[in-house]
């Protein structure tokens, strides 16, 4: 079946330093995937769509230029969040669907634990 | 603007219970519905729904969609202590956007 793999899992950095999360399809192509955010104890919150070869799409109060995502491939997309911040320190998982597929289910990552300390 | 609701927020039961998680959902063109299973990390897909009234299983869980009143059902017979998780319920619009409901947090007790 389509498996989405996230790395890293879990990462630990300092204020004001920036911090790269790759999402990669390994047996299918993606043109879009879908970063997710999860804060403790609440449901998953979009964030963006990104688009392969083009500019993702963000959902409403998400700083595009704080979340950036880049979708080089058609099998990996990456978001930076940068100058992190405490705030900023949540669970992110991005997902993607086997599009030749009929009615295809989106797949998870794994996730990605940020702390910013 | 689009929604996802689920109830209840959290259910403690015993194991051999039956329990139904609920989601009713208000959006424009929807495409289908979802479950997932959340345990520690990401959430595993449990079943899609498309069509009213029929309904899909797996195993002890099963579920139905009713595109009438707008709402779906995960029922979990035998529950066991491995089903304790977070049932997440999201809609799928032709905006091929994916609205999660909050979830709910099942939990069960030996």
């Amino acid at each position: 079946g389509a498996v989405v793999s996230q790395h890293p899992s879990r990462v630990i950095c300092k204020s004001g330093t920036s911090v790269k999360i790759e999402c990669r399809s390994l047996d299918f192509q993606a043109t879009t995937m879908f970063w997710y955010r999860q804060f403790p104890k609440q449901s998953l919150m979009l964030m963006a769509t990104s688009n392969e070869g083009s500019k993702a799409t963000y959902e409403q109060g998400v700083e595009k230029d704080k979340f950036l995502i880049n979708h080089a491939s058609l099998t990996l997309s990456t978001l930076t969040v940068t100058s992190a911040h405490p705030e900023d320190s949540s669970f992110y998982i991005c997902s993607a669907r086997d599009e030749t597929a009929t009615n295809s289910p989106l797949h998870f990552g794994n996730g990605t634990r940020l702390t910013v300390t | 603007e689009d929604k996802v609701v689920q109830s209840p927020l959290s259910l403690v039961v015993h194991e051999g219970d039956t329990v139904t998680l609920n989601c009713s959902y208000e959006v424009t063109n929807f495409r289908s519905l979802l479950w997932y299973k959340q345990e520690k990390k990401a959430p595993t897909f449990l079943f899609m729904l498309t069509s009213s009234g029929i309904e899909k299983k797996s195993g002890r869980l099963s579920s139905i969609l009713d595109k009438k009143e707008l709402f779906s059902i995960l029922n979990i017979t035998a529950t066991q202590t491995g089903d304790s998780a977070i049932y997440l319920c999201a809609v799928r619009t032709g905006a091929n956007n994916l609205f999660f409901g909050t979830g709910t947090r099942l939990t069960v007790i030996p």
